[in-house]
């Protein structure tokens, strides 16, 4: 079975204060992608990053990280030095192999974190 | 500029009569997704197209339907619509299987 949970419904910080969304996922394939979306009031999903299960380098983006472990199936997200702007829903998703290739088509979100950013 | 565009924004229908939202690509993308989501809760996949094949979710419910004429444009027809399938809809691409997916900004649906 395919699942990605995130604990954290909702976090509330403060300007410039750093900020990890939790993402645990499960899948039994050995290629699986990753992913995070942004989702702010006005209701789109803005991707963010994609990673495959071959590639466990972190990645940075500005004031976004990622750390992907695949010893203990997790994909956080932290936000440096938050500002209001990213006050937003943030999901994690997975898409894997499955052996049907129409399955790697499919993404598994996560219920998603509400992160909400005060000034 | 937009690259996945749905329209209308906002739909108002009544209970029972058929609707129509509409989706456009300018990505050339491959494949074309429908997504149904309720306040506070994930999207949900109804559907999707790679090229012109048509994977249906299992759980998708008989009364949504699905077009995709060309490769620009994807339709999702809501043939009677029920108070509960007033959610957001969202429209989405991406180039290849696994890829990032590329949204739309929905469409709110109300059903009166």
């Amino acid at each position: 079975a395919q699942k990605v949970t995130q604990a954290q419904t909702e976090i509330s910080v403060v300007e410039k204060e750093d900020v990890t969304l939790d993402c645990v996922y499960e899948t039994r394939d050995t290629t699986y992608y990753l992913f995070w979306y942004k989702q702010p009031p006005s209701g789109e999903l803005v991707f963010l990053i994609r990673r495959n299960s071959f590639d466990e380098q972190n990645e940075i983006s500005g004031r976004y990280s990622w750390n992907f472990q695949k010893s203990t199936s997790s994909f956080n997200f932290t936000i440096t030095a938050s500002q209001v702007v990213d006050s937003a829903v943030y999901f994690c998703a997975l898409s894997s192999w499955g052996g049907r290739t129409y399955n790697t088509d499919k993404l598994i979100f996560g219920t998603g974190t509400r992160l909400q950013v005060f000034p | 500029d937009a690259m996945v565009i749905q329209n209308p924004r906002y739909q108002v229908t009544q209970f029972g009569k058929p609707v129509t939202l509409s989706c456009s690509q300018t990505l050339n993308h491959n494949v074309m997704y429908w997504y149904q989501q309720k306040s506070s809760q994930a999207p949900k996949l109804l559907f999707h197209y790679y090229d012109k094949d048509f994977n249906n979710e299992a759980d998708t419910p008989d009364n949504f339907q699905s077009r995709r004429p060309n490769t620009s444009f994807c339709f999702l027809d809501i043939r009677s619509p029920g108070l509960g399938d007033a959610a957001m809809y969202l429209c989405a691409t991406s180039r290849d299987r696994a890829e990032a997916q590329h949204f739309g900004d929905g469409t709110r649906l109300s059903i009166l």
